[in-house]
């Protein structure tokens, strides 16, 4: 079983759904990231979590750490917002400052 | 203040060559990271280097690998003989410190493709 699994796999969606994309992790973590990737494209650091709920724009992150869980919101999804979003955990390690990612979520949106 | 910087975009190497990976930290940052991301998979930590020093190479494969993040200049991921499953895009971070929860900052990412 991988220490980080993110749900869905793939999501379609129309344009202007609220789009919810959930990670789950089985080791302590001092900190959560969730990042996206264009394709063909870099990567791009959203949010860095340890604890509780951050907004940026039309992107919500929330984490609850006693479940071992966090989500990624999108509100009122556009066409652009269409890439891979991969969640990363930093173990609680002094030294071995190790990320775990998952594999990462692929969304669509339709226009 | 330039983002990092990662070059060549794009390489593409024969069986047998060697290939090197240049990662340009983001100005103030002494640590770096590489990360590998084979098709169709996730990304997986490869070795995390402070200038000068290795402080974790063990996501990196024990042949053929090796990096460096000399004092002057860009962080050096070399793969030496390269083989057909080297071919992935290869992702530098960069941090200007460890701490709980630093974030770090990634590189657009160098696409090796071995024939």
């Amino acid at each position: 079983k991988n220490e980080v699994e993110q749900s869905p796999q793939n999501l379609t969606a129309q344009e202007g759904e609220f789009i919810t994309i959930n990670c789950s992790y089985s080791v302590g973590i001092s900190a959560l990231h969730w990042l996206q990737q264009h394709p063909g494209g870099g990567i791009v650091s959203l949010f860095m979590l340890s604890s509780g709920k951050k907004k940026h724009g039309r992107l919500i992150a929330t984490i609850n750490i006693q479940e071992k869980h966090s989500s990624l919101h999108i509100t009122a999804s556009h066409p652009r917002d269409s890439a891979v979003y991969i969640c990363a955990v930093r173990r609680s390690m002094n030294r071995d400052d190790k990320i775990i990612f998952g594999k990462g979520t692929r969304l669509h949106i339709l226009p | 203040n330039a983002g990092v910087m990662q070059n060549p975009r794009h390489l593409v190497r024969r069986r047998g060559q060697e290939a090197r990976l240049r990662c340009s930290p983001m100005k103030g940052h002494s640590h770096v990271y590489w990360y590998r991301q084979l098709p169709e998979e996730g990304l997986k930590f490869m070795v995390y280097l402070q200038k000068e020093n290795i402080i974790d190479e063990s996501g990196m494969p024990k042949e053929r690998f090796s990096a460096e993040f000399p004092k002057e200049g860009p962080s050096i991921l070399r793969i030496q003989q390269v083989v057909r499953g080297d071919s992935a895009a290869y992702f530098c971070a960069s941090s200007p410190l460890v701490g709980v929860g630093e974030t770090q900052y990634f590189g657009p990412g160098t696409r090796l493709l071995v024939l």
